[in-house]
């Protein structure tokens, strides 16, 4: 158990819907990445908050937005769902902003079916 | 370009050893990692090493730098069916001059471990 939860594990949903994925940090841990995991594209980095404030963005659509609250959990919203978004989004959490020893603690995803 | 590259599929036989081969593109990226993903969880790191080393051991873990040619290696001594997994390689990318920013990892390489 890496302490970081990701909701819903699982969600089936239909073409031009909205969706909320909810990350809970470790506890301690001040930085929250989201990446999405297809297997045409592998791993990919959406996006990055740290303390609240958005850090590093990388190749995440105009549809998707992500915020992290002052309780330090984050949520990615991903709208207007189109079939190429099924995948699984995966949640992760390091104490620090910066790259250092690289570690970070990976919750175990919530797969995303849209039909 | 952006992408770090592995191949995809390794089969060996238990006892033997496994070599996991990537290449990546950013001379800058400070860290390499490898992570491992067993099936329905997220990914743990394994190890990582610092870009001004050539060799890290690890119990039955040895990573290979060759930073000339942006090629790194993961071996996996006498390996065991528990350790039939996706093995991701991982570089750090800076964001901008600070040291905030994002892993970009390969497309992972599943190990299959034979009896």
């Amino acid at each position: 158990d890496s302490g970081v939860t990701q909701t819903p594990k699982h969600l089936i949903t239909a073409t031009g819907q909205r969706v909320t994925l909810r990350c809970s940090p470790r506890s301690g841990d001040l930085s929250v990445y989201w990446y999405q995991q297809s297997l045409d594209q592998g791993l990919q980095f959406l996006i990055q908050y740290y303390n609240g404030e958005e850090r590093a963005k990388g190749n995440i659509l105009e549809r998707f937005s992500a915020q992290q609250f002052p309780d330090l959990h984050s949520e990615l919203n991903l709208s207007s769902l189109e079939l190429g978004d099924s995948a699984l989004y995966f949640c992760a959490s390091s104490v620090e902003a910066g790259l250092n020893t690289g570690e970070l603690f990976f919750g175990e995803g919530s797969r995303l079916t849209v039909l | 370009g952006e992408d770090v590259e592995q191949s995809l599929f390794l089969s060996v036989r238990e006892g033997d050893s496994s070599v996991i081969n990537c290449t990546y593109t950013d001379s800058s990226s400070t860290y390499l990692y490898w992570y491992k993903q067993e099936p329905g969880a997220g990914l743990q790191l394994l190890t990582y090493i610092f870009s001004n080393m050539d060799m890290k051991q690890d119990q039955r873990l040895t990573v290979l730098l060759n930073k000339k040619d942006k090629h790194l290696s993961l071996r996996i001594a006498d390996t065991q069916t528990g350790d039939s997994a996706i093995y991701f390689c991982a570089e750090s990318r800076p964001h901008g001059s600070s040291n905030t920013g994002k892993l970009i990892f390969g497309q992972g390489t599943t190990l299959q471990v034979k009896p």
